[in-house]
């Protein structure tokens, strides 16, 4: 939705670079997500944040790490990507009316 | 541990065949079981909330039905343009996350 931005949309990295991508959000939720989608696995919860600097693991956070500076950011960093983190990563907000997501557009990052 | 399991994990439909999509899951008290339409390439679209057995809801062709253990999404007379992943998810009430089903991938012949 249009409440939702993440970027980069695509992106090809290779083995042993950090990445780092931005889940940007209009909207003021303070609950955010960052999954990721790999086939056979369904959505998986990397990491998650409930409010600025206070975020926590989730089931796949193994080398992963995120930041929230800011209610609107959500950062997730590869600090050196495998290519087990090839996948579509999506970032998600709480929306407090329903208590369902909204969920970006995703970005699909590939190791090479 | 929340769990939500989805089946089956494809289904092909001519045009107007109905079917119904199933969602069982367990959770340590359920606050809401959510439907999502997920397009290729695309982030899942919510498509409905159930709060309680017994509840309904329904959008043009889809209908969602809840009772303690399992959700069903019937769809009525599906088009080509009904062809997406649908996924279910259930939030506990101590929780403020979702727990995902790995989907049901539903293609639509015409």
């Amino acid at each position: 939705d249009a409440g939702i931005t993440q970027s980069p949309r695509h992106k090809v990295t290779e083995t042993g670079t950090p990445v780092t991508l931005r889940c940007h959000q209009t909207e003021n939720h303070r609950y955010m997500y960052w999954y990721r989608q790999d086939p056979g696995h369904g959505l998986r919860l990397i990491h998650y944040s409930y409010g600025v600097k206070d975020t926590d693991k989730g089931e796949v956070s193994d080398g992963y790490s995120v930041s929230r500076s800011k209610t609107e950011d959500f950062l997730l960093t590869l600090e050196s990507a495998t290519s087990s983190q090839t996948s579509v990563y999506f970032c998600a907000t709480l929306n407090a009316g329903n208590y369902g997501y909204t969920f970006g557009s995703g970005t699909r990052l590939t190791v090479v | 541990e929340d769990q939500v399991t989805q089946s089956p994990e494809a289904l092909r439909l001519q045009e107007g065949e109905s079917s119904s999509l199933n969602c069982s899951y367990t959770v340590s008290g359920l606050r809401g079981l959510f439907w999502y339409r997920q397009d290729p390439g695309k982030g899942p679209e919510f498509l409905f909330t159930l709060y309680s057995a017994g509840e309904e809801k329904e959008k043009e062709r889809l209908k969602a039905t809840l009772t303690k253990k399992e959700s069903f999404l019937h769809i009525t007379a599906p088009k080509p343009e009904d062809s997406a992943t649908y996924l279910c998810a259930v939030q506990a009430n101590a929780g403020n996350m979702l727990t995902f089903g790995g989907g049901t991938r539903l293609m639509v012949k015409p």
